[in-house]
């Protein structure tokens, strides 16, 4: 297996700009998480699908963010408008049960909004 | 909350000697504890994990020592080498989706 794939791996945009963010997960995981890096606050999860249904998006910073998972294999996370704040890694990963198993994260995606 | 504490922030070791990183979890619930390299401008990935039934866990160079009462978890590299170099992040989650993590520790090794 690849792991788990993302796209793209920069992503520059100016500030008002829609951004689209893409991960296909490990085949056969059923949790997908969405995570966000900076130097400030560290991993912080965005949201988290089970079984491609959201379950928990209580941290997505506003209403700008969305994502989606039409199926066990494509997840995507939107930022509209984008805001230079947003500028961060944004990282996917996948795991085979809902907790207490192995994190495996992709390769991330770096955005800059100017 | 949960939290998650990892000390110390940044560490440097000669190569060859020993490096020892400390969490400290506050969820009693908490039942999985892995670890996570970061290379810089890549993705963490798992180096290892120990689960609560366990004290500790051993893979080559790295181990894991787990203390429930005191709810303090550590990573120790023995020998270390210059590849070692990174960010590692500790985690704790009580097996649900929601993985606690430390705010990471940046080793180097000096050659």
């Amino acid at each position: 297996d690849a792991g788990v794939i993302q796209s793209p791996r920069h992503e520059v945009t100016e500030m008002g700009q829609e951004v689209t963010l893409r991960c296909k997960p490990i085949s056969g995981h059923n949790s997908l998480f969405w995570y966000r890096q900076t130097m400030m606050r560290g991993l912080e999860l965005l949201i988290y699908f089970n079984n491609n249904v959201p379950i928990d998006d209580s941290g997505m910073p506003e209403d700008r963010f969305s994502a989606k998972m039409p199926n066990a294999s494509f997840s995507t996370l939107k930022i509209q408008p984008s805001e230079p704040r947003d500028s961060a890694v944004y990282f996917c990963a996948s795991s085979f049960k809902t907790g207490g198993e192995k994190l495996f994260f992709g390769s991330g995606t770096q955005l800059s909004v100017l | 909350g949960e939290n998650v504490e990892q000390h110390p922030s940044t560490l440097s070791v000669q190569e060859g000697d020993s490096a020892v990183i400390k969490c400290t979890y506050s969820d009693s619930a908490s039942n999985y504890f892995p670890w996570y390299k970061q290379e810089l401008g890549k993705r963490p990935q798992l180096i290892i994990d120990i689960r609560s039934n366990v004290g500790e866990k051993k893979d080559q160079r790295i181990a894991v020592t787990l203390n429930k009462t005191a709810k303090h978890f550590s990573l120790h590299i023995t020998e270390t080498q210059p590849e070692d170099s990174a960010v590692y992040f500790c985690a704790a989650t009580s097996g649900t989706y929601k993985y606690i993590f430390g705010t990471g520790t940046r080793l180097k090794v000096l050659a």
